[in-house]
């Protein structure tokens, strides 16, 4: 089946830092592509998306390119803030037998930015 | 515009025990998905339902299940609770189930066995 491998947590970094966080997939077809945030006690809320190859999803400062070639979305952000402390999961669209689609998630990754 | 809401927000239950949580999905969104999240992992698919009827199901077992309702709120049920049921349970509705819709999450129920 598909699935989504995340780069292991925490990251750790100090306020205007560079963040990137690595999201690789495995997929049959081209399923669109996600990065939530779930900040703590609380449900996931969606960050960015792509539905196709070489689309570009942004938000609040967060990017991530759908590379078709290297299976691959990471997360990326210019300079965090400790505001950003949170977990990140990469996901994907399966489409199921029905028709229809569900997530797939990766097992996400803590992030937590120090002055 | 109301998000999804979930209630209640913590449960205790005991092994054994039944435990029905509930969900109200975002107004004009007729599909609702149902994900199980155990502490440090990725939420993992249980079942969806659009208008009323079980569209796909994941990989857990009949004591898992659910309802929809004509005003497209849903209801997850767990029979003979186990420890391994554990967990935040995720509810999100969509505006239809198509390839590329957005799942809009509620905050969660954390259920806990013991």
């Amino acid at each position: 089946g598909n699935s989504v491998t995340q780069m292991e947590g925490p990251v750790t970094l100090s306020e205007e830092a560079f963040l990137t966080i690595n999201c690789t997939y495995t997929a049959t077809g081209y399923p669109s592509l996600f990065w939530y945030v779930q900040y703590p006690g609380e449900g996931l809320q969606l960050l960015l998306k792509a539905t196709k190859a070489d689309d570009k999803g942004s938000n609040k400062g967060f990017e991530a390119t759908y590379r078709k070639e290297t299976t691959s979305f990471h997360l990326e952000k210019g300079s965090v803030q400790v505001s950003d402390s949170a977990v990140y999961f990469c996901a994907l669209s399966e489409l199921m037998n029905t028709g229809f689609q569900k997530l797939v998630f990766g097992t996400g990754t803590r992030l937590l930015v120090s002055p | 515009e109301t998000g999804v809401t979930q209630s209640p927000t913590h449960l205790i239950k005991t092994r054994g025990q039944q435990v029905t949580l509930r969900c109200s999905s975002q107004s004009g969104h007729n599909t609702v998905s149902w994900y199980q999240q155990a502490l440090g992992q990725g939420p993992q698919f249980i079942f969806q339902y659009y208008r009323e009827e079980e569209n796909g199901r994941g990989n857990f077992p009949p004591r898992f299940s659910g309802l929809q309702f004509p005003n497209y709120s849903s209801e997850l049920n767990v029979n003979a609770l186990e420890l391994d049921d554990s967990a935040l349970y995720l509810c999100a509705s969509s505006p239809g189930a198509n390839q590329g819709n957005e799942q809009f999450f509620g905050p969660g129920t954390r259920l806990t066995v013991l």
